[in-house]
C-alpha cells in the first residue's frame, strides 16, 4: 500500500531558527514529489521534485529529492512568525492520472 | 471564478442525517479531487474526476459516500446517514491539465461536525 510519512509530526521553534522537515515515502510507480504549506483550511503549492540531488529554492524555503532514500527534505532557514503552518509532503504516482498519496503533515508554530 | 469555491464552509448535522458538499471548480480545470482530512491528518483522497472518463471512486471509505460531477462542472459530495467519524473537513482540488502538477488549486474545504 502506498504510504507517505512525515517527521516531525510537530515542531516549535524561535524565530530566525533553521528547521528542516523530513519525509519518506514508499509509493509504487513514484513519479514526483510535491510540498504543499497549509494554513488554516486550503494547501498552497511549495515544490514539485522529479529528479534526485537537484535542490529547489524558493526565497528561505528549499528543498531536494533523493530517490535512493525514498526521501525529501523541506529546509526553512531565518523562520518567520509567518512561516508557521502545515507542511504537507505528497508522492505523486504515474497513473492515467495523477494520483497524489499525502502524508500526514508537520504541524511548525515559530514563535516569537 | 478566480479560485475554488466549496459550500458551505461550515456545516453542522446530526448523526443520522444526510448532507451534501459542493465544489465549484476553475472554469477550464478538467480534473476534480475531494480530499478528506480528519484534524491532526494529512489528506485523504477519496475521489478524482476528469472530464466524461469514468471518475476513480477507489477512496471513497464506504458505500454511504457517493459524488457526482456533470461534464466540467460543479462537483457534489453526498455523505449520507452521517457518523461521528465522518467529521472532518473535505477538501475540493481543480487542475488545468495542460500545466499538470503546477496546476493544483484548492478550494478552502467545507468543516463538517457530526454531533
Amino acid at each position: 500500500e502506498d504510504k507517505v510519512v512525515q517527521s516531525p509530526l510537530s515542531l516549535v521553534v524561535h524565530e530566525g531558527d533553521t528547521v528542516t522537515l523530513n519525509c519518506s515515502y514508499e509509493v509504487t510507480n513514484f513519479r514526483s514529489l510535491l510540498w504543499y504549506k497549509q494554513e488554516k483550511k486550503a494547501p498552497t503549492f511549495l515544490f514539485m521534485l522529479t529528479s534526485s540531488g537537484i535542490e529547489k529554492k524558493s526565497g528561505r524555503l528549499s528543498s531536494i529529492l533523493d530517490k535512493k532514500e525514498l526521501s525529501s527534505i523541506l529546509n526553512i532557514t531565518a523562520t518567520q512568525t509567518g512561516d508557521s503552518a502545515i507542511y504537507l509532503c505528497a508522492g505523486l504516482k504515474k497513473t492515467s492520472y495523477d494520483k497524489v498519496i499525502f502524508g500526514p503533515g508537520t504541524s511548525l508554530s515559530v514563535i516569537p | 471564478g478566480a479560485g475554488v469555491s466549496q459550500s458551505p464552509s461550515n456545516k453542522v448535522t446530526e448523526k443520522g442525517k444526510d448532507v451534501e458538499l459542493r465544489c465549484d471548480p476553475i472554469s477550464g480545470h478538467t480534473a476534480l479531487y475531494w480530499y478528506r482530512q480528519r484534524l491532526g491528518q494529512g489528506l485523504e483522497f477519496l475521489i478524482y474526476f476528469q472530464g466524461n472518463s469514468a471518475p476513480d471512486k477507489s477512496g471513497l471509505p464506504s458505500d454511504r459516500f457517493s459524488a457526482e460531477r456533470t461534464g466540467e462542472s460543479v462537483s457534489t459530495l453526498t455523505i449520507q446517514r452521517t457518523q461521528q467519524e465522518d467529521s472532518a473537513v473535505y477538501l475540493c482540488a481543480s487542475r488545468d491539465p495542460t500545466f499538470m502538477y503546477y496546476g493544483y488549486t484548492f478550494g478552502s474545504g467545507t468543516r463538517l461536525t457530526v454531533v
